[in-house]
């Protein structure tokens, strides 16, 4: 069945880097767009960056455009999301999902906070 | 960017009853306008993609209707499994609702 498993969240202090990952199973990954979407604790849902199959389109929100970088990686069937210059308002939980227009597998998500 | 808002932020309402949220575009240029349900500690799942189509596996008592800037989730005969809270999104660029939750009266 398909499958999306987050990994790679923890503690960081506010400056620090996190890298996350996002295992895929049982699609072809490379046919499809995917996302990353993060929830604040007690928050909605804030769409966070999404990736093309082949990669070669990407978009970010501006609340993370040039700290983040999201890519893919098609012979693995991973997802990745490289976090910079954390500050306390990245903390979260951060979801991937497949996303080709509508999210419509998603991962269980994988908490990320940020604190000194 | 366009921006989405719904109404009502939340709703009591009792097992049986017909619910409807509405969500509000800010433009009229959607690609896609979808729904999802959220419950506490758990990811969203999708209810409605492009405004009406019912996504595979979820139950026909919830439906989605609307165009333009204007969209609704409908949800007729209110189950005990419901109680969530509902999202709705416009894609490319994303964005989502603030939400809607729904609570048992």
């Amino acid at each position: 069945q398909e499958q999306l498993v987050e990994s790679g969240g923890g503690l960081v202090k506010p400056g620090g880097s996190l890298t996350l990952s996002c295992a895929a199973s049982g699609f072809t990954f490379s046919d499809y767009y995917m996302s990353w979407i993060r929830q604040a604790p007690g928050k909605g849902l804030e769409w966070v960056s999404y990736i093309s199959g082949s990669g070669g389109t990407i978009y970010y929100a501006d609340s993370v455009k040039g700290r983040f970088t999201i890519s893919r990686d098609n012979a693995k069937n991973s997802l990745y999301l490289q976090m910079n210059s954390l500050r306390a308002e990245d903390t979260a939980v951060y979801f991937c999902a497949r996303d080709p227009g509508y999210m419509d597998v998603w991962g269980n998500g994988t908490t990320v906070t940020v604190s000194s | 960017d366009i921006q989405m808002t719904q109404s009502p932020s939340s709703l009591s309402a009792s097992v049986g009853d017909r619910v409807t949220i509405t969500c509000r575009a800010s433009q009229t240029n959607i690609r896609y306008l979808n729904w999802y349900q959220q419950k506490p500690g758990k990811a969203p799942k999708l209810l409605i993609y492009g405004a009406s189509r019912l996504h595979s596996g979820v139950p026909s008592r919830f439906s989605g209707s609307g165009s333009g800037t204007d969209f609704t989730l409908t949800i007729s005969g209110l189950q005990p499994e419901d109680f969530a809270t509902y999202y709705c999104q416009q894609s490319f660029p994303t964005t989502f609702g603030p939400g809607t939750k729904v609570e048992i009266k």
